[in-house]
């Protein structure tokens, strides 16, 4: 089992442009959700999906959005890139209210 | 104020030593507890859940205290390898079971 993945691991964008990253996890899990993580503020969620078809937003969801294309997949797009969105994001899932298993991370910087 | 909170530190112990730390919660409604190890630029993990009564993993134990609102993780004989950031996270089934992080303790183990 893979677990949690995520892609891709690095990335430099300009501000305004726009990305996506991928996330899936082969643990047939139901909820997903998307954080980012700044210096000395933890991990802030940022979108969740609580089931397939299902998507709802967290603490910090300006400036993003979500796809939950299927049980395993589940997308975060950056439609006009900016600076302030310069962090690490990463993915989990879970099947139940508590471990939450996360991917690998994907590091962002907007210039 | 952050819902979830925690000095920031860096605890500074030596090899072998016993280090302890505590995060405070805000909302009295929270039910949930957890202890999550965060390597550095790496994911989180899942440390330990927190219980009412207290427990113990191994070097590790971790303490509930609902009237004053705070959990606790103890470390006994700490090892090079402990050195990490431990994320206090809570949850509250009224927040549709949301994991909410504190900013994270950070531990240096020595020689």
């Amino acid at each position: 089992n893979a677990g949690v993945t995520q892609t891709p691991k690095f990335q430099v964008l300009k501000t305004g442009q726009s990305m996506t990253l991928q996330c899936a996890q082969d643990m047939n899990h139901n909820s997903m959700y998307w954080y980012r993580q700044d210096p000395g503020m933890g991990l802030r969620l940022i979108y969740y999906s609580a089931s397939e078809g299902t998507t709802d937003k967290g603490e910090v969801p300006n400036g993003y959005n979500v796809s939950r294309l299927n049980k395993r997949e589940f997308s975060l797009r950056l439609e006009s890139a900016a600076p302030s969105q310069t962090s690490v994001y990463f993915c989990a899932s879970t099947q139940f209210t508590d471990t939450q298993y996360f991917g690998p991370g994907t590091r962002l910087t907007v210039l | 104020r952050k819902e979830v909170e925690q000095d920031p530190g860096p605890f500074n112990v030596p090899e072998g030593a016993t280090v302890a730390f505590n995060c405070t919660y805000s909302n009295s409604a929270s039910q949930s507890f957890f202890w999550y190890r965060q390597d550095c630029r790496k994911e989180p993990k899942l440390l330990m859940s927190v219980y009412s009564s207290g427990n113990e993993d191994g070097r590790f134990t971790a303490q509930l205290n609902r009237a004053s609102q705070y959990i606790s993780l103890l470390i006994r004989d700490s090892k090079l390898s402990d050195s990490a950031t431990y994320l206090c996270v809570v949850t509250r089934t009224a927040a549709g079971n949301k994991l909410t992080f504190g900013g994270g303790t950070r531990v240096l183990v020595k020689p």
